[in-house]
């Protein structure tokens, strides 16, 4: 069965420096997401991703983070100056269509921020 | 904006005992309905979801949810569960014509005592 894949599994980064998670969607899916979960908190929305251009965001996804598609499989999640609050598992999904379709989650990149 | 709400923060049964997870919703309009389930270290897994027909759901590993639309709920039950079952179980919503994000409850975690 196809499956969303996610690199690496654990980054450790210092505080100012940029990252860039990674993130292999299901060949066929049209719809890609970010999410982000802090450690004991809910799976928190992050940005959605269609047709080569951001289509929502949340008010997390400030202009520190960017997203990209830079290729016919890759999605990035880049944030540009970690802050000790990033700090989370970041986990990509896919959805090939309609909204009723599974969103189909990634094993997670885990953030740590020193 | 929609948002979802899980009552239980942490459930603690026996094996063969009966599981029923309150979700509930806010959204006014056409709303699909998933339940995630997330087993100690591993991703966020689909278990079932409504979008439309039967409001009755039947979903893997034995677990149900019915979605009742005049109390925006959307309950995850079981009739006897496992020690397998521990994990971190998430109701979430997204409207029905909206592509974008999808809203996760805050999670429930379930510890079945063997």
């Amino acid at each position: 069965e196809p499956e969303v894949t996610q690199t690496p599994s654990h980054q450790v980064t210092q505080m100012g420096q940029e990252v860039i998670l990674r993130c292999v969607p299901i060949s066929n899916h049209l719809y890609f997401y970010w999410y982000r979960q802090i450690l004991g908190q809910k799976v928190e929305f992050l940005v959605s991703f269609y047709n080569n251009e951001i289509s929502e965001k949340s008010e997390i996804f400030d202009d520190q983070f960017s997203v990209e598609r830079p290729d016919g499989s890759n999605f990035t999640l880049k944030i540009r100056s970690t802050k000790l609050e990033d700090s989370a598992m970041y986990f990509c999904a896919s959805r090939r269509g309609a909204p009723s379709d599974t969103q189909y989650f990634g094993p997670g990149t885990r953030l740590t921020v020193l | 904006a929609q948002s979802v709400s899980q009552h239980n923060h942490h459930v603690i049964l026996s094996e063969a005992a009966s599981l029923e997870l309150g979700c509930n919703y806010s959204y006014g309009g056409t709303v699909n309905l998933f339940w995630y389930v997330q087993y100690p270290g591993q991703h966020l897994q689909l278990l079932l979801k409504y979008f439309s027909g039967d409001p009755l759901v039947k979903g893997i590993k034995g677990f149900e949810a019915e979605f009742i639309k005049s109390k925006f709920s959307f309950n995850l039950r079981k009739p006897s569960v496992q020690w397998s079952d521990t994990a971190e179980y998430f109701c979430a919503v997204n409207a029905s014509y909206n592509n974008n994000d999808m809203r996760f409850g805050a999670g429930t975690r379930l510890t079945v005592k063997p």
